[in-house]
């Protein structure tokens, strides 16, 4: 059984465009994460929600909007893609703020 | 803002060799974690570290919590072909309750058969 799954695993767009990548736990955890990592392998937070609720908004452009449905879905929506978006992006999970996070499989984008 | 420097950046071992890393930071944390990401795949937890002091084990990991709760350890002893992969450190601070993760730069190791 998948425990933190993304959608789309791959996603090559031209700039300018808007995209959306899915994430979803089974876990039963009540927060989950954005993480975004760069060429260099280098993770760095995005996002957090916990129970629905933002947390953490790092100091991320506006045009990346997270949204979560539900405790168990954390949506990430991008507008006006631009060239340095490309990246992949990681979803996480944990039971509550201070514990270990779960790591999805990651969604690489690519901005043409 | 908080940095985790993480040494060494990369490591090209034969196999059956033992292998040590770490992490240290300026600033104080509440939890380690460590972590092992293989290519195209998300980081898999491997030891969650919640006490200064604290050492525990997994299988051939073992993981450390300096008392000073500045810097960590990782240790992989009889290294075997599958250890390959980009392992990384990561921080949580007790000042906020978000759960935001710090991240070092990653130990790449390789293995030779």
């Amino acid at each position: 059984d998948t425990a933190v799954s993304q959608t789309p695993k791959y996603l090559v767009t031209q700039m300018g465009n808007d995209k959306s990548i899915k994430c979803e736990q089974n876990l039963g955890h009540d927060t989950m994460y954005w993480y975004k990592q760069d060429s260099k392998k280098f993770l760095k937070i995005m996002f957090s929600y916990n129970n629905k609720e933002l947390i953490i908004n790092e100091t991320v452009p506006n045009r990346f909007s997270p949204k979560s449905p539900d405790k168990a879905h954390l949506n990430l929506h991008i507008n006006s893609l631009e060239l340095g978006d490309s990246a992949v992006y990681f979803c996480a999970s944990s039971q509550v703020a201070q514990t270990g996070q779960f790591f999805g499989p990651g969604t690489r984008l690519t901005v043409l | 803002g908080q940095q985790l420097n993480q040494s060494p950046q990369s490591m090209f071992i034969q196999e059956g060799e033992d292998v040590s890393m770490n992490c240290t930071s300026s600033s104080i944390f509440n939890t380690w974690l460590w972590y092992k990401q293989e290519p195209g795949e998300g980081p898999v937890l491997l030891i969650a570290l919640y006490k200064a002091g604290e050492l525990t084990s997994n299988g051939r990991l073992t993981a450390q919590f300096g008392i000073t709760r500045k810097d960590s350890f990782l240790n992989i002893s009889a290294s075997i072909p599958s250890d390959v992969g980009i392992y990384f450190c990561a921080g949580q601070s007790g000042s906020s309750n978000t759960g935001k993760l710090i991240f070092g730069q990653g130990t790449t190791l390789q293995v030779k058969p």
